[in-house]
């Protein structure tokens, strides 16, 4: 079965510092990998996916198959990155097509 | 205004009853979905659906039920056999060809 896994259910940092949310996967085959981001009162959207390899607000994830991760970092920190971020893995074939599995979140805190 | 809509916001329920909370979405997704979002513990797939008529346990399904019979709606029964259902419901949709998820506001459910 899958799991994905995150260690930290918080982190600090302060503005300006980088920093490093941990992602954890565990799936025989080849899943999707996504980071999902709740702002205070705001719903769960999308922050990015490990297909489009893109960088969205300054964040970026490399999928690493080898060590099964795929860690969320940016280099400098905003006060407004403070949220719940969450990591998620998508099954893309299989009898569990479509299986849409989340971690446990992390809550990142930014201090000015 | 296109989107994912539940409802109530928040269900106050009895125990030993059965509740139902609706999903709608008018974004025309073929997929949707039902987690449960609990402190510490993220979100965890209770059931999902790929395509009217068909639908998937997640990892917690026990003491739920749903059906798919349009696909605009996914409505979720929690039922009495569900020990603990006090918690906060998600209810979220996807495209088959576009794999990001759309969330709904949540249900936040009160067992008194």
């Amino acid at each position: 079965a899958q799991r994905v896994t995150q260690p930290e259910k918080l982190l600090s940092v302060f503005k300006g510092a980088p920093v490093e949310l941990k992602c954890n996967y565990s799936y025989s085959g080849s899943p999707e990998l996504f980071w999902y981001v709740q702002y205070s009162r705001q719903r769960l959207q999308l922050l990015l996916r490990h297909i489009s390899r893109e960088s969205i607000k300054g964040f970026t994830a490399d999928l690493n198959k080898g060590e099964t991760s795929f860690h969320l970092k940016k280099p400098f920190a905003q006060e407004e990155d403070s949220a719940m971020y969450y990591c998620a893995l998508k099954i893309v074939g299989g009898t569990s097509y479509g299986k849409l599995t989340f971690g446990q979140g992390t809550i990142l805190t930014v201090h000015p | 205004d296109g989107g994912i809509t539940q409802s109530p916001k928040y269900l106050f329920r009895k125990e030993g009853q059965n509740v139902t909370l609706s999903c709608e979405q008018n974004l025309n997704h073929d997929a949707m979905y039902w987690y449960r979002q609990d402190p510490g513990q993220g979100l965890r797939l209770i059931y999902y659906s790929q395509i009217v008529n068909d639908f998937q346990k997640g990892d917690i399904a026990e003491g739920y039920s749903v059906s798919r019979e349009k696909k605009e709606s996914f409505p979720l029964t929690v039922t009495s056999a569900q020990k603990n259902p006090t918690a906060f419901y998600l209810c979220a949709s996807t495209s088959l060809m576009n794999t990001e998820a759309f969330f709904g506001q949540g249900t936040r459910l009160t067992v008194v």
